[in-house]
């Protein structure tokens, strides 16, 4: 089964400080994806990469960047850190660009900025 | 620009009820793929299903059956004889072509079911 691992399920930073949330998948997949899930907004699109070192902004990157330095790893960054940034984020990964392929979830990062 | 719409917020059901899930999407691509997901509790979203725009045929799978009209732009999920493992918030997806290549979902912004005893 693939495994897509979020470092932590829960975080507590303040405002102003450098994030990191890192996310790991096992099955080779050519894409990652991170997306923040809100209360009736469901999930947008933050950042995505088909490959290493390569990312493309999706529909809400402003206020975030990416890092993909091996494949198997996508991490996102929260520069500075500020209240509306608080949510619950996903990492999901699929195997190819294929657009029959499905995305694979990790369980998600609650993320809470006070 | 693409848009998916699941206008059920919230559904509350008691188990054993059947229960349809609507999904109605938005998109200028001939080639498309529709999908379902299901995030229980625990938080981590699971894929359930996907068609492609030129498979209009609708399967059953167990408990789980998918209606696909192109004709109303509907992809909708019906649960048979729902359960109370069945609660969770189930998201309906577009997949979007992208001009340099690869694709991306859209998603719905889900609907909350929720069975009860």
């Amino acid at each position: 089964d693939v495994k897509v691992t979020q470092s932590s399920r829960y975080l507590v930073k303040r405002t102003g400080e450098k994030v990191f949330l890192e996310c790991v998948q096992d099955m080779d997949h050519e894409n990652m994806f991170w997306y923040r899930q809100d209360p009736g907004l469901g999930l947008r699109l933050i950042y995505f990469s088909y490959d290493v070192k390569m990312k493309e902004k999706g529909d809400i990157p402003e206020g975030y960047s990416v890092s993909r330095e091996k494949k198997e790893r996508f991490s996102l960054i929260l520069e500075s850190a500020s209240t509306n940034q608080t949510s619950m984020y996903l990492c999901a990964s699929s195997l190819n660009r294929g657009m029959n392929t499905e995305a694979f979830f990790g369980q998600g990062t609650r993320l809470t900025v006070v | 620009a693409q848009k998916v719409t699941q206008a059920q917020t919230e559904i509350s059901v008691v188990e054993k009820e059947d229960v349809t899930l609507d999904c109605v999407y938005e998109t200028r691509d001939t080639t498309y793929y529709l999908f379902w997901y299901k995030q229980p509790p625990s938080g981590e979203l699971v894929f359930l299903i996907r068609r492609n725009s030129f498979d209009e045929q609708n399967e059953i799978s167990g408990r789980y059956s998918w209606n696909f009209q192109k004709s109303t732009s509907s992809f909708n999920f019906t649960i048979t004889a729902s359960q109370v493992v069945d609660s969770a918030v189930y998201f309906c997806a577009l997949s979007e072509a992208l001009t340099g290549g690869g694709n991306k979902l859209t998603f719905g912004t889900g609907t909350q079911l929720k069975v009860e005893l």
